[in-house]
Protein backbone atom coordinates (compact mmCIF):
# COMPACT_ATOMS: atom_id res chain seq x y z
CA UNK A 1 0.00 0.00 0.00
CA UNK A 2 1.15 3.32 -0.65
CA UNK A 3 1.17 6.12 1.54
CA UNK A 4 2.76 8.30 4.51
CA UNK A 5 4.14 7.62 7.23
CA UNK A 6 5.16 9.37 10.77
CA UNK A 7 6.74 8.08 13.59
CA UNK A 8 6.11 7.82 16.22
CA UNK A 9 2.77 8.74 17.06
CA UNK A 10 3.49 9.86 20.09
CA UNK A 11 6.51 11.60 21.42
CA UNK A 12 7.96 13.20 24.87
CA UNK A 13 10.92 14.97 25.51
CA UNK A 14 12.55 17.38 28.15
CA UNK A 15 13.08 21.06 27.27
CA UNK A 16 16.33 22.43 25.80
CA UNK A 17 16.71 18.48 23.52
CA UNK A 18 16.46 18.82 19.93
CA UNK A 19 14.24 15.71 18.28
CA UNK A 20 13.54 14.61 14.99
CA UNK A 21 10.37 13.63 13.55
CA UNK A 22 10.32 11.00 10.93
CA UNK A 23 7.98 11.14 8.27
CA UNK A 24 8.55 8.53 4.72
CA UNK A 25 6.72 8.37 1.43
CA UNK A 26 6.10 5.70 -1.23
CA UNK A 27 3.68 7.69 -3.30
CA UNK A 28 7.05 8.96 -5.33
CA UNK A 29 6.23 12.46 -4.79
CA UNK A 30 8.22 15.31 -5.58
CA UNK A 31 7.11 17.27 -2.95
CA UNK A 32 6.63 17.45 0.64
CA UNK A 33 5.78 19.33 3.81
CA UNK A 34 5.76 19.91 7.17
CA UNK A 35 2.54 22.01 9.38
CA UNK A 36 1.83 22.07 13.00
CA UNK A 37 -1.22 22.64 13.65
CA UNK A 38 -2.08 23.80 17.32
CA UNK A 39 -5.96 24.23 19.24
CA UNK A 40 -7.92 26.73 17.45
CA UNK A 41 -5.29 27.25 14.56
CA UNK A 42 -5.35 26.44 11.05
CA UNK A 43 -2.52 23.90 9.90
CA UNK A 44 0.48 26.45 9.64
CA UNK A 45 3.56 25.16 6.97
CA UNK A 46 6.81 25.17 8.92
CA UNK A 47 9.24 24.02 5.76
CA UNK A 48 8.12 22.67 2.32
CA UNK A 49 10.91 20.64 -0.24
CA UNK A 50 9.80 20.47 -4.31
CA UNK A 51 12.64 18.10 -5.12
CA UNK A 52 15.23 16.10 -3.53
CA UNK A 53 18.55 18.16 -1.89
CA UNK A 54 16.18 21.54 -1.76
CA UNK A 55 14.05 23.20 0.73
CA UNK A 56 12.69 26.45 1.78
CA UNK A 57 11.11 27.62 4.82
CA UNK A 58 6.96 28.23 5.48
CA UNK A 59 5.76 30.51 7.34
CA UNK A 60 6.67 29.52 11.14
CA UNK A 61 10.46 27.70 10.29
CA UNK A 62 12.55 29.50 12.98
CA UNK A 63 13.51 26.83 15.49
CA UNK A 64 13.23 24.20 13.13
CA UNK A 65 15.45 22.20 10.62
CA UNK A 66 14.97 20.10 7.88
CA UNK A 67 16.73 17.64 5.60
CA UNK A 68 15.87 15.89 2.29
CA UNK A 69 18.66 13.54 1.15
CA UNK A 70 16.27 11.04 -0.26
CA UNK A 71 12.97 11.31 -2.14
CA UNK A 72 11.14 9.76 0.31
CA UNK A 73 12.04 10.74 3.02
CA UNK A 74 11.79 14.46 4.96
CA UNK A 75 12.58 14.34 8.28
CA UNK A 76 11.93 17.66 10.86
CA UNK A 77 14.14 18.27 13.72
CA UNK A 78 12.41 20.54 16.52
CA UNK A 79 15.59 22.51 18.01
CA UNK A 80 15.56 23.53 21.25
CA UNK A 81 15.73 27.09 20.33
CA UNK A 82 11.63 26.76 19.44
CA UNK A 83 9.95 28.46 22.16
CA UNK A 84 6.24 26.22 22.08
CA UNK A 85 7.51 22.69 20.82
CA UNK A 86 4.30 21.17 22.35
CA UNK A 87 2.21 20.59 18.99
CA UNK A 88 0.97 18.05 17.00
CA UNK A 89 2.46 17.80 13.27
CA UNK A 90 1.56 16.69 10.45
CA UNK A 91 4.21 15.61 7.40
CA UNK A 92 2.15 15.54 3.63
CA UNK A 93 3.09 15.38 -0.03
CA UNK A 94 1.90 16.15 -3.53
CA UNK A 95 3.23 14.81 -7.07
CA UNK A 96 4.80 18.10 -7.16
CA UNK A 97 4.96 21.52 -5.79
CA UNK A 98 4.27 23.37 -9.18
CA UNK A 99 0.96 21.56 -10.14
CA UNK A 100 -2.59 22.71 -10.69
CA UNK A 101 -5.30 20.76 -10.40
CA UNK A 102 -6.97 18.09 -7.83
CA UNK A 103 -4.52 15.37 -8.91
CA UNK A 104 -1.72 17.60 -7.03
CA UNK A 105 -3.54 17.62 -3.90
CA UNK A 106 -1.08 16.75 -0.73
CA UNK A 107 -1.53 13.45 1.12
CA UNK A 108 -1.22 13.48 4.88
CA UNK A 109 0.32 10.95 7.30
CA UNK A 110 -0.88 10.34 10.68
CA UNK A 111 0.47 12.89 12.65
CA UNK A 112 3.16 12.96 15.37
CA UNK A 113 1.55 14.82 18.76
CA UNK A 114 4.99 16.06 20.42
CA UNK A 115 4.82 17.15 23.94
CA UNK A 116 7.55 19.17 26.32
CA UNK A 117 7.64 19.78 28.96
CA UNK B 1 -2.61 39.54 3.27
CA UNK B 2 -3.79 36.08 3.71
CA UNK B 3 -7.05 35.29 5.23
CA UNK B 4 -8.90 32.01 5.60
CA UNK B 5 -12.39 32.03 7.62
CA UNK B 6 -14.91 29.40 8.64
CA UNK B 7 -17.04 29.19 11.54
CA UNK B 8 -15.46 27.68 14.48
CA UNK B 9 -17.77 25.07 15.54
CA UNK B 10 -21.08 23.60 14.14
CA UNK B 11 -24.09 21.27 15.24
CA UNK B 12 -26.36 19.25 13.15
CA UNK B 13 -29.27 16.32 13.39
CA UNK B 14 -28.20 12.82 11.78
CA UNK B 15 -30.30 12.53 8.40
CA UNK B 16 -30.00 16.65 7.57
CA UNK B 17 -28.05 18.58 5.61
CA UNK B 18 -25.23 21.29 6.53
CA UNK B 19 -23.22 24.08 4.89
CA UNK B 20 -19.97 25.23 6.23
CA UNK B 21 -18.89 28.34 4.40
CA UNK B 22 -15.20 29.71 3.93
CA UNK B 23 -14.15 33.25 2.80
CA UNK B 24 -10.26 33.73 1.82
CA UNK B 25 -8.25 36.84 1.02
CA UNK B 26 -5.34 35.87 -0.93
CA UNK B 27 -2.52 37.42 -2.52
CA UNK B 28 -3.20 34.29 -5.31
CA UNK B 29 -5.58 32.14 -6.44
CA UNK B 30 -5.00 28.42 -7.66
CA UNK B 31 -7.65 26.30 -6.28
CA UNK B 32 -9.79 25.44 -3.02
CA UNK B 33 -9.34 22.53 -0.88
CA UNK B 34 -12.04 21.07 1.81
CA UNK B 35 -10.40 18.14 3.89
CA UNK B 36 -12.08 16.22 6.73
CA UNK B 37 -10.09 15.67 9.72
CA UNK B 38 -11.14 12.99 12.72
CA UNK B 39 -9.71 14.13 16.08
CA UNK B 40 -6.25 13.09 16.03
CA UNK B 41 -5.97 11.74 12.93
CA UNK B 42 -4.43 13.09 9.45
CA UNK B 43 -6.57 15.47 7.14
CA UNK B 44 -8.42 13.37 3.96
CA UNK B 45 -8.98 14.92 0.93
CA UNK B 46 -12.83 15.91 0.39
CA UNK B 47 -13.06 18.04 -2.79
CA UNK B 48 -11.49 20.92 -5.35
CA UNK B 49 -12.16 23.47 -6.87
CA UNK B 50 -11.18 26.15 -9.30
CA UNK B 51 -13.50 27.28 -11.11
CA UNK B 52 -16.96 28.86 -10.27
CA UNK B 53 -19.89 26.44 -9.38
CA UNK B 54 -20.42 23.44 -7.99
CA UNK B 55 -18.40 20.05 -8.01
CA UNK B 56 -21.08 17.15 -6.49
CA UNK B 57 -19.36 13.75 -5.33
CA UNK B 58 -21.81 11.79 -4.04
CA UNK B 59 -23.12 12.99 -0.21
CA UNK B 60 -20.51 15.88 -0.38
CA UNK B 61 -20.55 19.12 -2.63
CA UNK B 62 -18.79 22.49 -2.35
CA UNK B 63 -19.17 25.28 -4.50
CA UNK B 64 -17.30 27.82 -5.50
CA UNK B 65 -17.25 31.77 -6.54
CA UNK B 66 -14.17 33.32 -6.92
CA UNK B 67 -15.47 37.17 -7.21
CA UNK B 68 -16.64 36.76 -3.58
CA UNK B 69 -13.96 34.77 -2.43
CA UNK B 70 -16.60 32.39 -0.87
CA UNK B 71 -17.04 28.45 -0.77
CA UNK B 72 -19.03 26.36 0.73
CA UNK B 73 -18.77 22.54 1.69
CA UNK B 74 -22.57 21.15 1.59
CA UNK B 75 -23.18 17.68 3.47
CA UNK B 76 -26.54 15.90 2.59
CA UNK B 77 -27.83 12.80 4.59
CA UNK B 78 -25.51 13.29 7.83
CA UNK B 79 -24.34 10.53 8.84
CA UNK B 80 -22.81 9.92 13.07
CA UNK B 81 -19.18 9.57 11.37
CA UNK B 82 -19.64 13.04 9.77
CA UNK B 83 -18.46 14.66 13.30
CA UNK B 84 -14.88 15.87 12.17
CA UNK B 85 -13.22 18.81 11.78
CA UNK B 86 -13.68 20.17 8.15
CA UNK B 87 -10.59 22.34 6.47
CA UNK B 88 -10.58 24.80 3.96
CA UNK B 89 -7.63 25.52 2.09
CA UNK B 90 -6.68 27.66 -1.01
CA UNK B 91 -3.69 27.07 -2.76
CA UNK B 92 -1.76 30.63 -3.34
CA UNK B 93 1.48 30.20 -5.24
CA UNK B 94 3.27 32.76 -3.08
CA UNK B 95 6.79 32.39 -2.72
CA UNK B 96 7.44 30.84 -5.87
CA UNK B 97 5.77 27.35 -5.26
CA UNK B 98 2.45 27.29 -7.14
CA UNK B 99 1.52 24.03 -4.65
CA UNK B 100 1.56 25.98 -1.12
CA UNK B 101 -2.21 25.92 0.82
CA UNK B 102 -3.08 28.28 3.07
CA UNK B 103 -5.54 26.48 5.75
CA UNK B 104 -8.62 28.17 7.67
CA UNK B 105 -8.91 26.91 11.37
CA UNK B 106 -11.18 24.62 10.48
CA UNK B 107 -15.12 24.08 11.26
CA UNK B 108 -15.40 21.29 13.76
CA UNK B 109 -19.24 19.84 13.27
CA UNK B 110 -20.98 17.63 15.87
CA UNK B 111 -23.65 15.08 14.10
CA UNK B 112 -26.26 14.62 17.13
CA UNK B 113 -28.87 11.88 16.92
Amino acid sequence: DGGITQSPKYLFRKEGQNVTLSCEQNLNHDAMYWYRQDPGQGLRLIYYSQIVNDFQKGDIAEGYSVSREKKESFPLTVTSAQKNPTAFYLCASSISGSGVGPEYEQYFGPGTRLTVT
Amino acid sequence: GQNIDQPTEMTATEGAIVQINCTYQTSGFNGLFWYQQHAGEAPTFLSYNVLDGLEEKGRFSSFLSRSKGYSYLLLKELQMKDSASYLCAVRDNYGGATNKLIFGTGTLLAVQP
